[in-house]
């Protein structure tokens, strides 16, 4: 079973310039999860989309982040503009149920510089 | 508000000694908890969980306990190897309205098994 894809691995953009990362979750799952984890802290959740509609975008900072699910499959992330802050690797997982059954992807470390 | 805590940022166990790795909480809505493992550059992988109606749940070498009342759950790792050695996150997890949940990460604590 292919796992959760994530692109790019890596990428170090400027301040206030915009990126984009994009997830492909496991084939069928329904629930589909963006995570920053910021060096030493723990995963933050950031949207969390049931098909493709919204669940909880709750700590998503709106006037930068935007995250959309087209048909219910692949996501993007997008930053714009970028912060300092913003620095962490975003991690993306899906599940088929529950979250406690949720498997990550590896990540795209992010470098604001 | 940290929901999840893990006090402990780092530890350090012998070989075939045993690793425990402990974790409160605060909100008494949680009803399922895990543990996942991260290597670095990788994504956390799920190691374990236990359910809030009990008290224990082993697969392995590797055992959560869980106390209700002091809100504590541990892990625990018997006998401890060098491949065990990464990044252990505890998280919680509790329904919300419409069948939705959330998962609620610890900071992470740092095991290091030395040959």
């Amino acid at each position: 079973e292919a796992g959760v894809a994530q692109s790019p691995r890596y990428k170090i953009i400027e301040k206030r310039q915009s990126v984009a990362f994009w997830c492909n979750p496991i084939s069928g799952h329904a629930t589909l999860y963006w995570y920053q984890q910021i060096l030493g802290q723990g995963p933050k959740l950031l949207i969390q989309f049931q098909n493709n509609g919204v669940v909880d975008d709750s700590q998503l900072p709106k006037d930068r982040f935007s995250a959309e699910r087209l048909k219910g499959v692949d996501s993007t992330l997008k930053i714009q503009p970028a912060k300092l802050e913003d620095s962490a690797v975003y991690l993306c997982a899906s599940s088929l149920d529950r979250a406690v059954r949720a498997f990550f992807g590896q990540g795209t470390r992010l470098t604001v510089v | 508000d940290q929901q999840v805590k893990q006090n402990s940022p780092s530890l350090s166990v012998q070989e075939g000694r045993i690793s425990i790795l402990n974790c409160d909480y605060t909100n008494s809505m949680f009803d399922y908890f895990l543990w996942y493992k991260k290597y670095p550059a990788e994504g956390p992988t799920f190691l374990i969980s236990i359910s809030s109606i009990k008290d224990k749940n082993e697969d392995g070498r590797f055992t959560v306990f869980l106390n209700k009342s002091a809100k504590h759950l541990s892990l625990h790792i018997v006998p401890s190897q060098p491949g065990d050695s990464a990044v252990y996150f505890c998280a919680a997890s509790a329904r919300r309205g419409g069948g939705s949940e959330k998962l609620v990460f610890g900071k992470g604590t740092k095991l290091t098994v030395n040959p």
